[in-house]
């Protein structure tokens, strides 16, 4: 099972670029990495999820250099409403939902 | 369109009782999947469900846990005798499509066992 390793907690401003970089040393090829967001009270939700390269949505952007042993989640110009714990996923699309480790995500609080 | 809900938001047991727990998923999403964090600790994968079948059922803890999911639709998450280590949150995802793709989360069961 592809371990991940994300930083406890990060604290930005708003208006500020935030990154936030997961390790996936152990990514198998196939794999596709898959970020999801909670709020308090609430469940995860998905973000974003790319293979690798660049993947760019409504929301994120994500960054997969070329050996995928990390990846980068960009949020653009973070507001109040960015304050969750982030947690990054690597996982074979098709694979057993068993596989699939949350982790202890990132806690991001951002601050007036 | 409705997203995954759970019911009770909030239940508090003394040990020895019976709960059970419900989720609803996104209509027309075969693929249901029962999660909890204990005390503080990550998101655990209970079991997953497609349609009406048991798919895997690795993470249940122990069989104290009974999960149905009678006609494909709405799923019940049993757990008698409840434990004190049955504490947490329970969360039930659902998604379409075969395996693991984008899975959509309810709120959560909060459970407090005394």
């Amino acid at each position: 099972l592809a371990k991940t390793t994300q930083p406890i907690s990060m604290d930005s401003y708003e208006g500020q670029e935030v990154n936030i970089t997961c390790s996936h040393n152990n990514i198998a090829t196939n794999d596709y990495i898959t970020w999801y967001q909670q709020f308090p009270s609430q469940g995860p939700r998905f973000i974003i999820q790319g293979y690798k390269t660049k993947v760019t949505n409504e929301v994120a952007s994500l960054f997969i250099p070329a050996d995928r042993k990390s990846s980068t989640l960009s949020l653009p110009r973070v507001s109040l409403s960015d304050t969750a714990v982030y947690y990054c996923l690597v996982a074979l699309p098709g694979s057993s939902a068993s596989k699939i480790i949350f982790g202890s995500g990132t806690r991001l609080s951002i601050r007036p | 369109e409705a997203g995954v809900t759970q019911f009770p938001s909030h239940s508090v047991i003394e040990k020895g009782q019976t709960v059970t727990l419900r989720c609803d998923p996104i209509s027309g999403h075969d693929n249901l999947y029962w999660y909890r964090r204990v005390m503080g600790k990550e998101i655990k994968f209970l079991l997953h469900f497609v349609k009406e079948s048991k798919q895997d059922e690795s993470g249940m803890p122990n069989n104290r846990f009974l999960a149905e999911r009678t006609g494909g639709t709405y799923s019940t998450l049993k757990v008698q005798p409840a434990e004190l280590e049955d504490s947490g949150v329970y969360f039930c995802a659902s998604s379409q499509g075969e395996g693991y793709n984008e899975q959509f989360f309810g709120p959560g069961t909060r459970l407090t066992v005394l």
